[in-house]
């Protein structure tokens, strides 16, 4: 049974770049396992918005309104993949989350972290 | 301001039903059957509930179910339990690779 969980800072100066980290338990990112591996984010008190995905081929697909910020890339162990957000503002202020789904939809979830930008 | 939008909450009786709304455009919602809807508790992760806008993933009791009809989605919850108190998201497929979610809409058993 897949299992996931974010790790990173919890705190993030404004203009730097977050970057956290998607451990996968139960399985590993490859073609046993063809799935999108993707980010969501929840600002405080908000709804939830994809950040972007990546496919087990490494295709990513990014959503339009941040992917010139984001790069999300699989790490050579197949175990883990990664977000990148560049520029950070306070905006940027949200729990994330990685997931794992077909694409339309997100089956499994991790449990999230944190992320608070300020100086 | 979210793509989708939905009531911002909806209440019901335990035993009765509950019927929240998802509505998009003809570029998400009215173009494709992929709305899924997640169940989220405070302080938890989102749990998919409903996928391909009526299909219900392994798990999830058959009292949840979901339909479309043009721009709009909607969940329905029978049988309220104490239990389903929680927010409610929905998405969709908006084409060219892009994900859009609702606002949200907390579901109160009274």
């Amino acid at each position: 049974q897949l299992q996931l969980q974010e790790s990173g800072p919890g705190l993030v100066k404004p203009s730097e770049t977050l970057s956290l980290t998607c451990t996968v338990s139960g399985g590993s990112i490859s073609s046993n396992n063809p799935y999108y591996w993707g980010w969501i984010r929840q600002p405080p008190g908000r709804g939830l918005e994809l950040i972007g995905t990546i496919y087990y081929t490494g295709n990513t697909y990014n959503n339009p309104s941040l992917k010139s910020r984001v790069i999300i890339s699989v790490d050579s162990s197949k175990t883990q993949f990664s977000l990148k957000l560049h520029s950070m503002t306070a905006a940027d202020t949200a729990v994330y989350y990685c997931a794992k789904g077909d694409f339309y939809s997100m089956d499994v979830w991790g449990k999230g972290t944190t992320v608070t930008v300020s100086s | 301001q979210s793509a989708l939008t939905q009531p911002p909450s909806a209440s019901g009786s335990p035993g009765q039903s509950v019927t929240i709304s998802c509505t998009g455009t003809r570029s998400d919602v009215g173009s494709y059957n992929r709305v899924a809807w997640y169940q989220q508790h405070p302080g938890k992760a989102p749990k998919l509930m409903i996928y391909d806008v009526s299909q219900r993933p392994p798990g999830v009791p058959d009292r949840f179910s979901g339909s479309k009809s043009g721009n709009t989605a909607s969940l329905t919850v029978s049988g309220l339990q104490a239990e389903d108190e929680a927010d409610y998201y929905c998405s969709s497929y908006a084409g060219s690779n892009n994900l859009v979610f609702g606002g949200g809409t907390k579901v109160t058993v009274l």
